[in-house]
């Protein structure tokens, strides 16, 4: 199993311009988080999905869009990329939402917006 | 008030040494507690996790939990320098994950 990978892995943006973030897992979880992290910071929660077709907002949703066609991939669209989207972006996922379950982390992908 | 809270680092110990690493939290309806390690560069990853009071013990590291005083701790043991790492807090409520902004730990030779 690849587990939850994310492409790209680096990427630089100009202000105004639009980039969708790719994640995929492998291993048949349901549930997906998209998360951002900024330097010295902890994760901060953006989107997150129960399954294929439903979405729901994070803590900082703000400039950004999700969608879950199917339960393998949850792609991130950053619109009008702006400095302040500037991070580290963490894909995750879970078998369920119970609040006992692990979140397995993918690789990350590093964003600046200039 | 941040919903999570983790004591402020960097956090230096000698090896062989005890590293603790607190964590407080603001719900009191949480649930579940979690710890995650990052080395640099990396995707954090599961180290621990607690949902009842108490001590919860896997080889050098001890997760304890007290939900009276909304506190929850990681001790590490024999400390070594691969231990180096930031480690989140994560507290889980209805699914969704609240992160400390983690602690930077170096465990020096």
């Amino acid at each position: 199993n690849a587990g939850v990978t994310q492409t790209p892995k680096f990427r630089i943006l100009k202000i105004g311009q639009s980039m969708t973030l790719q994640c995929a897992q492998d291993m048949n979880h349901n549930y997906m988080y998209w998360y951002r992290q900024d330097p010295g910071m902890g994760l901060k929660l953006i989107y997150y999905s129960v399954g294929a077709g439903i979405t729901d907002k994070g803590e900082v949703p703000n400039g950004y869009n999700v969608s879950r066609s199917t339960t393998e991939d949850f792609p991130l669209r950053l619109e009008l990329a702006a400095p302040s989207q500037t991070s580290v972006y963490f894909c995750a996922s879970s078998y369920s939402q119970a609040d006992y379950n692990e979140q397995f982390f993918g690789p990350g992908t590093r964003l600046t917006v200039l | 008030q941040k919903e999570v809270e983790q004591n402020s680092g960097p956090l230096s110990v000698p090896e062989g040494a005890i590293a603790s690493l607190n964590c407080t939290y603001s719900d009191r309806g949480s649930q579940s507690f979690f710890w995650y390690r990052q080395y640099s560069g990396k995707s954090p990853e599961l180290i621990m996790f607690i949902y009842s009071n108490g001590d919860k013990e896997d080889g050098r590291f001890t997760a304890q939990l007290n939900k009276a005083s909304q506190y929850v701790s990681l001790l590490i043991r024999d400390s070594q320098p691969s231990d180096s790492a930031t480690y989140l807090c994560a507290v889980m409520d209805a699914g969704k994950s609240t992160f400390g902004d983690g602690t930077t730990l170096t465990v020096k030779p």
